[in-house]
């Protein structure tokens, strides 16, 4: 158990739907990060906040956005979903921002788009 | 562009059979070299971080070196519970630090 916990492990939902995934991170991290999965694509980095305040994007989609709260814990939103969308979502977090600064990575949201 | 290209995709051993995985990067500047390890349906697990070649880490059955090209992954006489995906990422010199994945080597070893 890394200590990172998402919330829901499973969701469906159809096209054009919006969904919220939610992660809290590790006690005493401050740095959020998201990734999608697929099974084309691999792990891709999506985005980074750190103390509430966006820190680094990456290929993340204009339907998608994120946001980290002050007690920490963060959501993903996902709009106008599309077939494409179906993915595990991963959330990870760090101590800080450094290259010394492992993540570790929460079990997951299955995402299935129908 | 960032890159980082796992090598072999899959990969059978038989219990005890000691073997090596490759991870190729090519970044403006390495920062860290990170190894996870993922089982089906979890998170990745992290392993190792590396920051320069020739800096060699061990844990259990499992060791990591990093050369100024690449990283492997060496596992000496695996179980059947060392099967698993083993993902390599790779931090470039720059304003982020966030890492550039590989797409994994599947490593199943039979009993």
């Amino acid at each position: 158990d890394s200590g990172v916990t998402q919330t829901p492990k499973h969701l469906i939902t159809a096209t054009g739907q919006r969904v919220t995934l939610r992660c809290s991170p590790r006690s005493g991290d401050l740095s959020v990060y998201w990734y999608q999965q697929s099974l084309d694509q691999g792990l891709q980095f999506l985005i980074q906040y750190y103390n509430g305040e966006e820190r680094a994007k990456g290929n993340i989609l204009e339907r998608f956005s994120a946001q980290q709260f002050p007690d920490l814990h963060s959501e993903l939103n996902l709009s106008s979903l599309e077939l494409g969308d179906s993915a595990l979502y991963f959330c990870a977090s760090s101590v800080g921002v450094g290259t010394y600064n492992e993540q570790f990575f929460g079990p997951g949201t299955r995402l299935t788009v129908l | 562009e960032d890159q980082v290209t796992q090598s072999p995709e899959a990969l059978r051993l038989q219990e005890g059979e000691s073997s090596s995985l490759n991870c190729s990067y090519t970044v403006s500047g390495l920062r860290g070299l990170f190894w996870y390890r993922q089982d089906p349906g979890k998170g990745p697990e992290f392993l190792f971080t590396l920051y320069s070649a020739g800096e060699e880490k061990e844990k259990e059955r499992l060791k990591a070196t990093l050369t100024k090209k690449e990283s492997f992954l060496h596992i000496t006489a695996p179980k059947p519970e060392d099967s698993a995906t083993y993902l390599c990422a790779a931090v470039a010199s720059g304003g982020s630090y966030i890492p550039t994945f590989g797409r994994g080597t599947s490593l199943i070893v039979h009993p």
